[in-house]
């Protein structure tokens, strides 16, 4: 079945340094969607990428899709203490089964230090 | 209806037992999903409905659980005979279509002892 893998797991900064995490794969998506998760809380959606090679931004993320549709990245730029919590992604497979599901990466913790 | 609403919150059954969560979706919304997570992990998908029909089910899921979603409306995911790996966060998530924002519930925590 489709897998979709984050790294790194956990990622510590300091305030004000960037912070990237990454996302693959097994299969071709449809879309990929990236969400955010604050502790305690539950998964709240930041953006959905469609096109191959697309590029969207929102403030300071940076939010890129592969030209194979296949990976994708989140790049925070001078990271906040308000940044503070775990990044998934989240893609549907192109076709064939499982194409209903919306399979979430583990994520990407995200701990900043003021 | 400004979200999706799961209830309980909070579930101590023990071991053995069975127990009955309920997901009410944003009312627009004719696709749902049930998803459990786990400390540490992500949303591991476990079952969608479109409307009424339930169109995917993991492989991973054991014949303990099953989901309805009778109108096409809320949803109710059970687990019978309760087991210690059961322990877990079930969210519910809703969405208009498939290229849409999956929109969450808080979750039913749920602990067996």
């Amino acid at each position: 079945g489709q897998q979709v893998m984050q790294i790194p797991q956990y990622q510590h900064v300091q305030e004000g340094e960037d912070f990237t995490t990454y996302c693959n794969s097994s299969t071709t998506l449809s879309n990929i969607q990236w969400y955010k998760q604050r502790p305690g809380g539950h998964p709240v959606f930041l953006i959905q990428l469609v096109k191959s090679g697309e590029v969207k931004k929102q403030k300071r993320l940076t939010f890129q899709f592969g030209e194979a549709k296949k990976n994708s990245s989140l790049h925070i730029t001078a990271t906040q203490t308000t940044d503070v919590g775990t990044y998934f992604c989240a893609g549907r497979a192109n076709s064939g089964a499982g194409s209903y599901q919306l399979t979430f990466g583990k994520g990407t913790k995200l701990s900043v230090i003021p | 209806d400004t979200g999706v609403s799961q209830d309980p919150r909070h579930k101590i059954t023990k071991r053995g037992q069975n127990v009955t969560f309920r997901c009410d979706p944003i009312s627009e919304h004719n696709r749902l999903y049930w998803y459990r997570q786990t400390l540490g992990q992500g949303p591991e998908f476990l079952t969608y409905f479109q409307n009424e029909a339930q169109l995917e089910k993991s492989r991973l899921l054991s014949d303990r659980f099953s989901a309805e979603r009778p109108k096409g409306s809320f949803s109710t995911l059970e687990i019978q005979r309760t087991e210690q790996g059961d322990s877990a966060m079930y969210l519910c998530a809703s969405r208009a279509n498939l290229n849409t924002e999956a929109f969450f519930g808080q979750g039913t925590r749920l602990t067996v002892v």
